[in-house]
């Protein structure tokens, strides 16, 4: 298993460019994540999933849409970039979301918005 | 909302020195999670405590969970090189609709000095 990948590795934006940043996970995992880190800060929960079909906004979903059409693939999309949106983006998945679920971290995407 | 307080921020230490990182939640919780963060990493989990007072060891790691289930410890003896990262504990619990929710600290980040 490749568990969850992330596409691309690093990207730089000009100001009001858009992007997709990809998600894919291969544990056939219902619930999956995206994160955003800040230099030497947590994580910060964008948006979530439960499963095809389903998001929730997370702790900062303004400038960030999800979509979720397989339990694969989880892309985020930003639509008009901006400085305060560059960071480091995780994606995670889990098999569930009760007790004992453990979350499964992507290499990152590293965003740098100019 | 659930907060997950996490300190202390930064740590640094000589190799050989012992380190302890400590966690406390604004609510009861009904499990934490530790996860590393190597420098330019992703989080990967480390281990998960449930049960009040529970304590559990990775070799030099001690994991503690309080006994009141709304604070957590994380204690290395001796630091090594290979401990440099950042540690981050999760809170998991139950929201009044019933609803499971992961709350990440903003980790601690540990130097050791050679």
């Amino acid at each position: 298993n490749a568990g969850v990948t992330q596409t691309p590795k690093f990207r730089i934006l000009k100001i009001g460019q858009s992007m997709t940043l990809q998600c894919t996970q291969d544990m056939n995992h219902n619930y999956m994540y995206w994160y955003r880190q800040d230099p030497g800060m947590g994580l910060k929960l964008i948006y979530y999933s439960v499963g095809a079909g389903i998001t929730d906004k997370g702790e900062v979903p303004n400038g960030y849409n999800v979509s979720r059409s397989t339990t694969e693939d989880f892309p985020l999309r930003l639509e008009l970039a901006a400085p305060s949106q560059t960071s480091v983006y995780f994606c995670a998945s889990s098999y569930s979301t009760g007790e004992g679920e453990t979350q499964y971290f992507g290499p990152g995407t590293r965003l740098l918005v100019l | 909302g659930q907060q997950v307080m996490q300190i202390p921020q930064y740590q640094h230490v000589q190799e050989g020195e012992d380190f302890t990182t400590y966690c406390n939640s604004s609510t009861t919780l009904s499990n934490i999670q530790w996860y590393k963060q190597r420098p330019g990493g992703h989080p990967v989990f480390l281990i998960q405590l449930v049960k009040s007072g529970e304590v559990k060891k990775q070799k030099r790691l001690t994991f503690q969970f309080g006994e009141a289930k709304k604070n957590s410890s994380l204690h290395i003896t001796a630091t090594q090189t290979t401990d440099v990262g950042t540690y981050f504990c999760a809170g998991g619990a139950y929201s009044g609709a019933g609803s499971y929710q992961l709350t990440f600290g903003k980790g601690t980040k540990l130097s050791v000095i050679p």
